[in-house]
C-alpha cells in the first residue's frame, strides 16, 4: 500500500542541525511532488516546504526560509529536510506528505506519514 | 501570513448536518480553487477529505462535501456519525507557491 515513513527526529539544542528523512513505497515516487508539514503541540498544521516531482523547484514557508532545505533522491524514493539553526519554535511533529496530483501541484496532500518528533530545547 | 479563520468548535447530533467555514482573503481562498479539508483524530496524521474545493478522494464518504463563495470555503458533513468527531482543518494555496492552513475546528458529535 501507499506509505510514507519519516525518521531522524530527536531532541537537539538551539542552533544545531538535524536531517529528517521520509521513505516512500507503494507509488511511483518520481511522479509526485512532496511536502513537509509540521504541527507544534496543541496547534494546527503548518506547511513547511514542497519539492516538485523531479526536484526542479522547491518552495518554503517564510518561517524556515534560509534555514531549512528540502531535497529528494528519486533513486532511493526518499525525501529529506535539512534543518539548520534550529530554534525552540521549530519544536513539532514533522510530517511528509504526498501531493494529490501527479506531476503538478494541487497543494492537497493525500498521503501522510506517521510523523517524527523534533524537540529543540536547551 | 495569518492562518485561515475557522470557528474553534461546532457540534451536532447524530444524523444531523453541520457546516464548518474557512475564511481567507482575495489572495488565497478567494483567488484559487485549491482549497482542501483535512480530518485529524487525536494522535493521528491529518487525512485528506476534500481537495480542489469540492472533490472527494477515493474512499471518503459522500457525506462530506465542500463549497466556496468569495473568500470563504465551507465543509459540510451530513448524517453525522460518532466517528466524525475530530478536528477539521482547511488549507489553501496562497499564490506565492505556499500553503496556508486554518486554525482548526473541533467537531463534537453530541
Amino acid at each position: 500500500q501507499v506509505q510514507l515513513v519519516e525518521s531522524g527526529g530527536g531532541v537537539v539544542q538551539p542552533g544545531t542541525s538535524l536531517r529528517l528523512s521520509c521513505t516512500a513505497s507503494g507509488f511511483t515516487f518520481s511522479s509526485y511532488g512532496l511536502h513537509w508539514v509540521r504541527q507544534a503541540p496543541g496547534k494546527g498544521p503548518e506547511w513547511v516546504a514542497v519539492m516538485s516531482h523531479d526536484g526542479s523547484n522547491k518552495y518554503y514557508a517564510d518561517s524556515v526560509k534560509a534555514r531549512f532545505t528540502i531535497s529528494r533522491d528519486n533513486s532511493k524514493s526518499t525525501l529529506y529536510l535539512q534543518m539548520n539553526s534550529l530554534r525552540p519554535e521549530d519544536t513539532a511533529v514533522y510530517y511528509c506528505a504526498k501531493e494529490e496530483r501527479v506531476y503538478y501541484y494541487s497543494y492537497a496532500m493525500d498521503v501522510w506519514g506517521q510523523g517524527t518528533t523534533v524537540t529543540v530545547s536547551s | 501570513q495569518s492562518a485561515l479563520t475557522q470557528p474553534a468548535s461546532v457540534s451536532g447530533s447524530p444524523r444531523q448536518s453541520i457546516t464548518i467555514s474557512c475564511t481567507g482573503t482575495s489572495s488565497d481562498v478567494g483567488a484559487y480553487n485549491y482549497v482542501s479539508w483535512y480530518q485529524q483524530h487525536p494522535g493521528k496524521a491529518p487525512k485528506l477529505m476534500i481537495y480542489d474545493v469540492t472533490n472527494r478522494p477515493s474512499g471518503v464518504s459522500n457525506r462530506f462535501s465542500g463549497s466556496k463563495s468569495g473568500n470563504t470555503a465551507s465543509l459540510t458533513i451530513s448524517g453525522l456519525q460518532a466517528e466524525d468527531e475530530a478536528i477539521y482543518y482547511c488549507s489553501s494555496y496562497t499564490g506565492t507557491s505556499t500553503v496556508l492552513f486554518g486554525g482548526g475546528t473541533k467537531l463534537t458529535v453530541l
